[in-house]
């Protein structure tokens, strides 16, 4: 049973440009969170969505980034018009359709640098 | 509002010796848990424990050890016998009922295990 995935591991991008991230859940899990990793930091929530619903997006920035998960396909979150400020390591997490405190199990991550 | 306070930034220990990592939280949800996950250098996040507030048994894992403590809001991470391998930066993380499944996460406390 593959973990959660993340493509790309690694993203460099010019200010200005779009940024896009997508993360496979783990098989069975219809939850995904997106995290966000600034440098020396701990991991910020941004958004937790299930299949075609966004259910809790308190933690993204009002404007530049968006989130989905379609029905098909993986999770994407995007960042349009990226600046230096947005470089940090976004983690996405995955858990099955549960109760309460159910693990979150994490990906390797995406590391963004903006030039 | 949810609060994960770990106190030290960085640890360094010779190898063997036993190191506590301290971890304290604020909620007023009545059902809560807590976790604490561990990310080493190359960067993934790595879960090591859950537990629900409801639980204060302390557990033990081979070298790692957690007490968990409501009366003082606090969830210590013990490694004994401390080993290179350990090194990386470890974190304690919450999550309340109230809170739609999102993590709450503390600024994590680095250790440096030297031989």
């Amino acid at each position: 049973n593959a973990g959660v995935m993340q493509n790309p591991r690694h993203l460099v991008r010019r200010r200005g440009q779009e940024a896009r991230l997508r993360c496979s859940p783990m098989k069975g899990h219809s939850h995904v969170y997106w995290y966000r990793q600034l440098p020396e930091e701990g991991l910020k929530f941004m958004v937790y969505l299930q299949k075609e619903n966004i259910i809790d997006e308190s933690g993204m920035p009002k404007e530049r980034f968006s989130a989905e998960f379609p029905k098909e396909g993986p999770s994407i979150l995007r960042i349009q018009q990226v600046v230096r400020g947005d470089s940090a390591a976004y983690f996405c997490a995955s858990s099955p359709p549960s109760d309460l405190g159910s693990e979150q199990f994490f990906g390797p991550g995406t590391r963004l640098t903006v030039l | 509002a949810q609060k994960v306070t770990q106190a030290q930034t960085e640890i360094s220990v010779v190898e063997k010796e036993d190191v506590t990592l301290d971890c304290v939280y604020e909620t007023r949800d009545t059902t809560y848990y807590l976790f604490w996950y561990k990310q080493p250098p190359s960067g993934e996040l790595v879960f090591l424990i859950r537990r629900n507030s409801f639980d204060e048994q302390n557990e033990i894992s081979g070298r790692y050890s957690w007490n968990f403590q409501k009366s003082t809001s606090s969830f210590n991470f013990t490694i004994t016998a401390s080993q290179v391998v350990d090194s990386a930066v470890y974190f304690c993380a919450l999550l309340g009922n109230t809170g739609f499944q999102k993590l709450v996460f503390g600024t994590g406390t680095r250790l440096l295990v030297s031989p």
